[in-house]
């Protein structure tokens, strides 16, 4: 496509649910990396893929958290038992290259847990 | 992780004014980049500039990488140029830490 693409906008969950985030990178990007963003705050890292494989979950805040890139493409970044602090925009980013230059980031996917 | 801090933290300019946004951060770096994230939440790469000065149109932007500090230059701010200014950086581990950012408003 021509941009990443990150679906849902926006995900409303009770307290306790699961939820699955899903980012679609520009096709052929090599880099695939997602954020958390609190409210007012910058991006914070959360893990790295590199084609299908996980070189860096160094961020991911609990084992609650999980994501996964199996075919090297589309990206999905999973939560288990939410709750209220993972409310955030998760960010992804792609880049074509195996670096962080020239990131281009998705629109996110704003999480409310309730 | 590397310390970001970037002052001011709020900026309001008229339009046709320039400012000046500064990044200092904690350890040496081996990559620092500007972004500008708009009203919408899109955050946009600007400059990737880990030592020197870049320039690209109204902007500029110079990281000074022994004294641990980058600025970013708007020239004759625009209404377009309001939302969040992030600077960040990396040290080797391929994670970009970002700092607070500075907040832009330009009115008309």
């Amino acid at each position: 496509g021509a941009g990443v693409s990150q679906s849902p906008r926006y995900k409303v969950a009770k307290r306790g649910q699961d939820v699955a985030l899903r980012c679609d990178p520009i096709s052929g990007h090599v880099s695939l990396f997602w954020y958390q963003q609190a409210l007012g705050q910058g991006p914070e890292f959360l893990t790295y893929f590199q084609n299908e494989a996980q070189l860096d979950k160094s961020g991911l805040p609990s084992d609650r958290f999980f994501a996964e890139r199996p075919e090297g493409s589309v990206s999905t970044l999973k939560i288990q038992r939410t709750q209220q602090e993972d409310s955030a925009v998760y960010l992804c980013a792609s880049s074509l290259f195996a670096t962080n230059e020239k990131l281009f980031f998705g629109s996110g996917t704003q999480l409310s847990v309730l | 992780g590397i310390q970001v801090e970037q002052s001011p933290p709020d900026l309001i300019l008229q339009e046709g004014a320039n400012s000046t946004l500064r990044c200092n951060f904690s350890d040496s770096v081996n990559n620092l980049q500007w972004f500008h994230q708009n009203p919408w939440g899109q955050l946009i790469n600007l400059f990737y500039i880990p030592s020197g000065t870049k320039q690209n149109g109204r902007l500029s932007a110079t990281t000074v990488a022994t004294e641990r500090y980058s600025l970013l230059y708007i020239s004759s701010s625009q209404t377009t140029d309001s939302g969040v200014y992030f600077c960040a950086v990396e040290n080797g581990a391929n994670n970009l830490f970002f700092g607070t950012g500075t907040r832009l408003t330009v009115i008309p």
